[in-house]
């Protein structure tokens, strides 16, 4: 099995941009799609990207996903922090037989 | 609107049983494949298991291989997951969710919605 890595926590202030990186241990970033998802402290997870760069109706377009197949890595930029980005986002993906999640990044707007 | 309400969590013994259910909404329900996805207490999301949409091809986490199963009834527009030999490790807090357009061709692909999820809590 892959692994999934992502820094465990950033911040920035509001207004600003960040971007979470996920890199992926063994096997190509650009065989098999990447999903981020978003978890607010006590509500359940929601998907902010799908398919590297897809939004869900209703996600701003303030989020916006990518792949880079040079570092094997994928990832969610977020332009205009709002304090509600604030919050948990884990990528995922998957190879022929498993889905496999990062191990989560903490988002702080401060 | 996309609805995904799951039920049947509860406290069990280790070694025991429980059925999960999620009633979907909104949606073609046969149409996608659904998952089951997981999270401990202070860890990270897990995925446990998927189905396409006929219920024709499954997949399963390793930790939960030949313990649990994932069906479906299309008629009913309900996912289910049966948990057999529960183990303490099996706590956590449970989710259904609607596969993204891609996992119409593969099922592992990921999610576009999500369930509110049901608590498993495994303790003697």
């Amino acid at each position: 099995n892959f692994m999934l890595t992502q820094p465990h926590s950033v911040s920035e202030s509001p207004g600003k941009t960040v971007t979470i990186s996920c890199t992926r241990s063994s096997g190509s970033i650009a065989n098999n799609y990447v999903q981020w998802y978003q978890r607010r402290p006590g509500s359940s997870p929601t998907t902010v990207i799908y398919e590297d760069n897809q939004r869900p109706s209703g996600v701003p377009d303030r989020f916006s996903g990518s792949i880079d197949s040079s570092s094997n890595s994928a990832s969610l930029t977020i332009s205009g922090l709002k304090t509600e980005d604030e919050a948990d986002y884990y990528c995922q993906s998957y190879d022929s037989s498993n889905q496999v999640f990062g191990g989560g990044t903490k988002l702080t707007v401060l | 609107e996309v609805q995904l309400l799951e039920s049947g969590g509860g406290l069990v013994l280790p070694g025991g049983s429980l059925r999960l259910s999620c009633a979907a909404s909104g949606f073609t329900f046969s149409n996608r494949a659904m998952n089951w996805v997981r999270q401990a207490p202070g860890k990270g999301l897990e995925w446990v298991s998927a189905i396409s949409g006929s219920g024709g091809y499954t997949a399963y986490a390793d930790s939960v291989k030949g313990r649990f199963t994932i069906s479906r009834a299309n008629s009913k527009n309900t996912l289910y997951l049966q948990m057999n030999s529960l183990r303490a490790e099996d706590t956590a807090v449970y989710y259904c969710a609607k596969g993204s357009p891609y996992s119409y061709y593969d099922i592992l692909t990921g999610y576009i919605a999500w369930g509110q999820g049901t608590p498993v809590t495994v303790s003697s």
